[in-house]
């Protein structure tokens, strides 16, 4: 399984836009990158997903470039409860990879 | 709701007790997943269900017994359990072999402490 590094934690204030950075330099073809959000004494949430380029949902957008080695999670104008865990996680889903989760990135957003 | 459900939210026992957490999901999905978080620590696969099969037993202890009936209920039975066990417990589900879009949908998780 395809190893991710990201910062262990990052601040913003509200209305800012949030980028987590994460780092998957041994990714293979078939993976694809996902992100989760989790809050305190919850499951973590399905944020997003993408292969390639960049993919946008109404959360949150995913930039991933050409080499795929990494990938930018952006989250637009972000509110105090944007206040998280946000995970990177890299699998192939047609190979019934087990998702492992790494340490995350906890994003705490200010007033 | 997400659709994974878990049973209870809080639970203490001692640690000569025996209990039992309940998940159950609505997704029709047919893999299911224990998780332990303890504090300030990422999230350790414990156990892995394929359609009713364990396929997957992250060398944990004994004293943490897996059963899944059929692919919409999954139990952890709890049995002389230490301190150290306290933790959030998360049971998650997801739909095997699938092409594209895919991801793990999670319940809220069992808050356990072991006194």
């Amino acid at each position: 399984l395809a190893k991710t590094t990201q910062p262990i934690s990052m601040d913003s204030y509200e209305g800012q836009e949030v980028n987590i950075t994460c780092s998957h330099n041994n990714i293979a073809t078939n993976d694809y990158i996902t992100w989760y959000q989790q809050f305190p004494s919850q499951g973590p949430r399905f944020i997003i997903q993408g292969y390639k380029t960049k993919v946008t949902n109404e959360v949150a957008s995913l930039f991933i470039p050409a080499d795929r080695k990494s990938s930018t999670l952006s989250l637009p104008r972000v509110s105090l409860s944007d206040t998280a865990v946000y995970y990177c996680l890299v699998g192939d889903p047609a190979a019934g990879n087990k998702l492992t989760f790494g340490g995350g990135t906890r994003v705490l957003v200010k007033p | 709701e997400t659709g994974v459900t878990q049973t209870p939210r809080h639970l203490v026992m001692g640690m000569t007790n025996k209990k039992s957490l309940k998940c159950e999901q609505h997704l029709g999905h047919n893999a299911m997943y224990w998780y332990k978080q303890s504090a300030k620590k990422p999230l350790e696969l414990m156990f892995v269900y394929n359609f009713k099969e364990q396929t997957e037993n992250n060398s944990v202890p004994s004293r943490f017994s897996p059963e899944c009936p059929n692919s919409s209920h999954l139990f952890l039975h709890l049995h002389t359990l230490q301190p150290e066990d306290s933790a959030l417990y998360l049971c998650a589900s997801s739909q095997e072999n699938r092409q594209g879009v895919y991801g793990y949908t999670f319940g809220s998780g069992t808050r356990l402490t072991v006194v």
